[in-house]
């Protein structure tokens, strides 16, 4: 167990719609970052966040947003989904954002018909 | 333009034995590199970390070597368990932590 909490675990929705993914980092953690895992493109970063502020961005959609809280827990908000979007979403954190050991979450199973 | 390749999607080694697996990238500005472990239905585990101002980095069972002048990295598991069967994702980042670039993963198999 790595600390990391993702909910929820799977998720089926359907085109269109709108959905949040929420993570909780490791007690202590201050940086958080968001993954897609599909299974063509592999483990793909998408955004960092350290502190509530946001800190690097990476192919990341403009359907996609984020946001880390004053808790530190951390959404990601996927909208108009697409089939495409079906993927795993996985959540990690760090200590701070120049640590580079990443800690990652169980994962949410995002599932788009 | 995969920056991070593991050639090999698929290796498979008898109980005892060594395993290695190899990574290779091609960004120079790469500074820090980490192997995770997979499992089905599991986020990656953190496994082993180098950094480039090293070439070994050795923990228990796991060792990782890197060779900055072929932009190379393997992690040598000995002996190899049964339990080690899973996916092996090899990771690179630069400038101070922040975002992790990926290889493809490397199923490791162990028979008993």
């Amino acid at each position: 167990d790595s600390g990391v909490t993702q909910t929820p675990k799977h998720l089926i929705t359907a085109t269109g719609q709108r959905v949040t993914l929420r993570c909780s980092p490791r007690s202590g953690d201050l940086s958080v970052y968001w993954y897609q895992q599909s299974l063509d493109q592999g483990l793909q970063f998408l955004i960092q966040y350290y502190n509530g502020e946001e800190r690097a961005k990476g192919n990341i959609l403009e359907r996609f947003s984020a946001q880390q809280f004053p808790d530190l827990h951390s959404e990601l908000n996927l909208s108009s989904l697409e089939l495409g979007d079906s993927a795993l979403y996985f959540c990690a954190s760090s200590h701070s954002p120049g640590y580079n050991e990443q800690f990652f979450g169980p994962g949410t199973r995002l599932t788009v018909l | 333009d995969q920056q991070v390749k593991q050639n090999s999607p698929s290796l498979s080694v008898q109980e005892g034995r060594i395993s290695i697996l190899n990574c290779d990238y091609t960004n120079s500005m790469f500074d820090y590199f980490l192997w995770y472990k997979k499992y089905p239905a599991e986020g990656p585990t953190f496994l082993i970390s180098i950094s480039s101002i090293k070439d070994k980095n050795e923990d228990g069972r796991f060792t990782v070597f890197l060779n900055k002048s072929a932009k190379h990295l393997s992690l040598h598991i000995v002996p190899s368990q049964p339990g080690d069967s899973a996916v092996y994702f090899c990771a690179a980042s630069g400038n101070q932590g922040g975002k992790l670039i990926f290889g493809q993963g490397t199923e490791l198999s162990v028979k008993p």
